[in-house]
């Protein structure tokens, strides 16, 4: 079955870095999805890209759907206390089936 | 206003004991899901419905059952609870397009089901 590949696992930052994390998949996705998770809520949609190629922002959020539907990356600039959090990547093949990489959980200290 | 409901956030139920969650919808979308997840793991999917169409996923145990009686309304039922089952199960629709998924999928808060 499709299966993505998240990474990094965990990211321990100073307040106003920047933060890079990433999805890689086995197979082809049609649509890449990112999602933040506070504790004890269901995820929340950040930003969602449609298209190969396709870079979207989402205030200090931008988020790029790979040349080869295979991966996607998400950028989190000028990081603040808030960003904390669980970050997950989801992506939908063919079919209606959403499937979410491991979770890159954010840590920034202040 | 929340457009997923989930009711109820938390659920305390004794082993073994039946055990239904619900959820609803304002979106009017064509597909729900139910997920499960365990502490810091990403959301598994158990199975998700298409309309009236259901889809179980072939590693969702027998004991986790779906009901959808109108496009608003999903329901998980577990019929046999275990430890093991203890987690958030979270819902989540979308607008969906059979056969090519281009839609994206908002959750509800979930519910955290205890066993005990």
């Amino acid at each position: 079955g499709q299966q993505l590949n998240q990474s990094p696992q965990s990211m321990f930052i100073q307040e106003g870095e920047d933060v890079s994390m990433n999805c890689t998949s086995s197979s082809i996705f049609n649509t890449w999805l990112w999602y933040k998770q506070d504790p004890g809520e269901g995820p929340v949609l950040l930003i969602a890209l449609y298209k190969a190629g396709e870079l979207t922002s989402n205030g200090r959020l931008t988020a790029q759907f790979g040349i080869t539907r295979k991966d996607s990356f998400l950028n989190i600039s000028a990081s603040i206390p808030s960003d904390v959090g669980i970050y997950f990547c989801a992506g939908q093949g063919n079919g209606n089936k959403l499937v979410f990489g491991a979770g890159t959980i954010l840590r920034v200290k202040s | 206003d929340a457009m997923v409901i989930q009711n109820p956030r938390y659920q305390v139920t004794q082993f073994g004991k039946p055990v239904t969650l619900s959820c609803s919808q304002t979106l009017n979308h064509n597909v729900m899901y139910w997920y499960q997840q365990k502490s810091s793991q990403a959301p598994k999917l158990l199975f998700h419905y298409y309309d009236k169409d259901f889809n179980n996923e072939a590693d969702t145990p027998d004991n986790f059952q779906s009901r959808r009686p109108n496009t608003s309304f999903c329901f998980l039922d577990i019929r046999s609870p275990g430890l093991g089952d203890a987690a958030m199960y979270l819902c989540a629709t979308s607008r969906g397009s059979f056969g090519t998924g281009n839609t994206e999928a908002f959750f509800g808060q979930g519910t955290r089901l205890t066993v005990v």
